[in-house]
């Protein structure tokens, strides 16, 4: 049974790149999560899908950062014009209602 | 506004117990505990909904006091494989089920 998968994996960006990162969820699982995790840390909320509805948005840290479930199943999550305070492990999270949630293995991106 | 864990971090001898906190500053709705081992994601412990409901797994079990919003893990004779970071996220009243993670509490346990 696949779980939650991200890609890439790593990713290392200039600063002022703009990036993407994919998050597979399990198949219908219809609440999906995106975390930002810095090191030590623990993982703080930056948007939160039902179905391709984004329901809240409130923890995206600036405009740069954009996300989208078109279909109600994959999602991207996009950082434009990188700064290095965006380096971290972004997670992704999918749940069947919004209770037990499964994260996937994440996305560590370096911004030099 | 993020839960406060302690202790931050806690080093056991294999078969000894373990008690980890969380705290806030707001009403809670719900309480999630996770697992987090080094370079891995996060693994559902469990969820708490209720003022003082209680919750177990294997020898891992938590409680939820609403009134004083707070929350604590309770790790018995603990193994080798519960070594990693636990985390306690709070929903806020209203029904978020949506949690705020704390900082994480180390725990490593030693043969």
């Amino acid at each position: 049974g696949a779980g939650v998968s991200q890609s890439p994996r790593y990713k290392v960006a200039k600063r002022g790149q703009d990036v993407a990162l994919r998050c597979d969820p399990i198949s219908g699982h219809v609440s999906l999560f995106w975390y930002q995790q810095a090191l030590g840390q623990g993982p703080e909320f930056l948007t939160y899908f039902q179905n391709e509805a984004q329901l809240d948005k409130s923890g995206l840290p600036s405009d740069r950062f954009f996300a989208e479930r078109p279909e109600g199943s994959v999602s991207t999550l996009k950082i434009q014009r990188t700064q290095q305070e965006d380096s971290a492990v972004y997670l992704c999270a999918s749940s069947l209602a919004t209770n037990e949630q499964f994260f996937g293995p994440g996305t560590r991106l370096t911004v030099l | 506004q993020q839960p406060v864990q302690s202790p931050q971090a806690v080093i056991l001898r294999e078969g000894e117990d373990a008690v980890i906190n969380c705290s806030s500053s707001k009403a809670l709705y719900s309480v999630h505990w996770y697992r987090q081992k080094h370079g891995e994601a996060p693994v559902f412990l469990m969820i708490l909904l209720k003022g003082g409901e209680q919750k177990g797994h294997e020898k891992i079990s938590a409680s939820f006091n609403e009134k004083k919003q707070q929350s604590s893990l309770y790790l018995t004779a603990s193994q080798l494989s519960y070594s990693g970071t636990y985390f306690c996220g709070t929903g806020a009243s209203g029904g978020s089920y949506i949690p705020t993670f704390g900082r994480g509490t180390s725990l490593i346990v030693h043969p």
